[in-house]
C-alpha cells in the first residue's frame, strides 16, 4: 500500500460530460502529481502541485484542470470529455519534488462512451 | 529537455534466467534515474533509484541497475527470474531543478515456466 488514495476506482461517463477525480496523498507529502496512462500515449505527466500551488505543467489539455486544497488533497477535473480521454489517471505524491521518489495511487480508470 | 528510451516493449525470459531490461536516457544535466514496476490493476511501485554516488544501485525484489554515464544507460537486471516478476517496468528520469518525472514507454516482462 503506497498510502496514496484515489477515488473513484472506475468511472464510466458519456462524451461531453464532466468528471472529478480525487486524490489523497501520503501523510506528510506536500507534492501531488497527476499522470495519464493510455495505450497509445504511455504515461504522460499532466500537472504538479506543491503545497497548494501549481509547480509544473505537462501535457494537460485546456479542458482539464486541477487544484490542491489546504488539506493537501487534490482534484483533477476533466470536462467536455471525448472518447480519447479514456485512460487510467494516476495520482502520485512525494515529500517535496520529483527528485524524491513518487508514490503512486492505484489509479482511476475513466471510460468515455 | 529530458527523455527516456526503453528498448523492447516486450521481453520474455525463462524462470531462473537472467532478466535484462534496457533503458537509455537523454539529459542535459546530471540525471536522477528511477525504475518503477506496475503489476496488473495497480499503480507504479518504485524498484530503485539513482541520484548520486555509487553507480550500481540495488533495489527491491533482487533487482539492480547500473548507471553508465558514458553510455547514457541505466539498464535493469536480475540474476534469476521468478514468476512473480511478470509485470510492466518503467524507466524514468528527472533533472535537478525539473521536478517532474519523464517516463519511458515501458517494457512488459513475461516469465516462461
Amino acid at each position: 500500500d503506497s498510502g496514496v488514495t484515489q477515488t473513484p476506482k472506475h468511472l464510466i461517463t458519456a462524451t461531453g460530460q464532466r468528471v472529478t477525480l480525487r486524490c489523497s496523498p501520503r501523510s506528510g507529502d506536500l507534492s501531488v502529481y497527476w499522470y495519464q496512462q493510455s495505450l497509445d500515449q504511455g504515461l504522460q505527466f499532466l500537472i504538479q502541485y506543491y503545497n497548494g500551488e501549481e509547480r509544473a505543467k505537462g501535457n494537460i489539455l485546456e479542458r482539464f484542470s486541477a487544484q490542491q486544497f489546504p488539506d493537501l488533497h487534490s482534484e483533477l477535473n476533466l470536462s467536455s470529455l471525448e472518447l480519447g480521454d479514456s485512460a487510467l489517471y494516476f495520482c502520485a505524491s512525494s515529500p517535496t519534488g520529483g527528485r524524491s521518489p513518487l508514490h503512486f495511487g492505484n489509479g482511476t480508470r475513466l471510460t468515455v462512451t | 529537455a529530458q527523455s527516456v528510451t526503453q528498448l523492447g516493449s516486450h521481453v520474455s525470459v525463462s524462470e531462473g534466467a537472467l532478466v535484462l531490461l534496457r533503458c537509455n536516457y537523454s539529459s542535459s544535466v546530471p540525471p536522477y534515474l528511477f525504475w518503477y514496476v506496475q503489476y496488473p490493476n495497480q499503480g507504479l511501485q518504485l524498484l530503485l533509484k539513482y541520484t548520486t554516488g555509487a553507480t550500481l544501485v540495488k533495489g527491491i525484489n533482487g533487482f539492480e541497475a547500473e548507471f553508465k554515464k558514458s553510455e547514457t544507460s541505466f539498464h535493469l537486471t536480475k540474476p534469476s527470474a521468478h514468476m512473480s516478476d511478470a509485470a510492466e517496468y518503467f524507466c524514468a528520469v528527472s533533472n535537478f531543478g525539473n521536478e517532474k518525472l519523464t517516463f519511458g514507454t515501458g517494457t512488459r516482462l513475461t516469465i516462461i515456466p
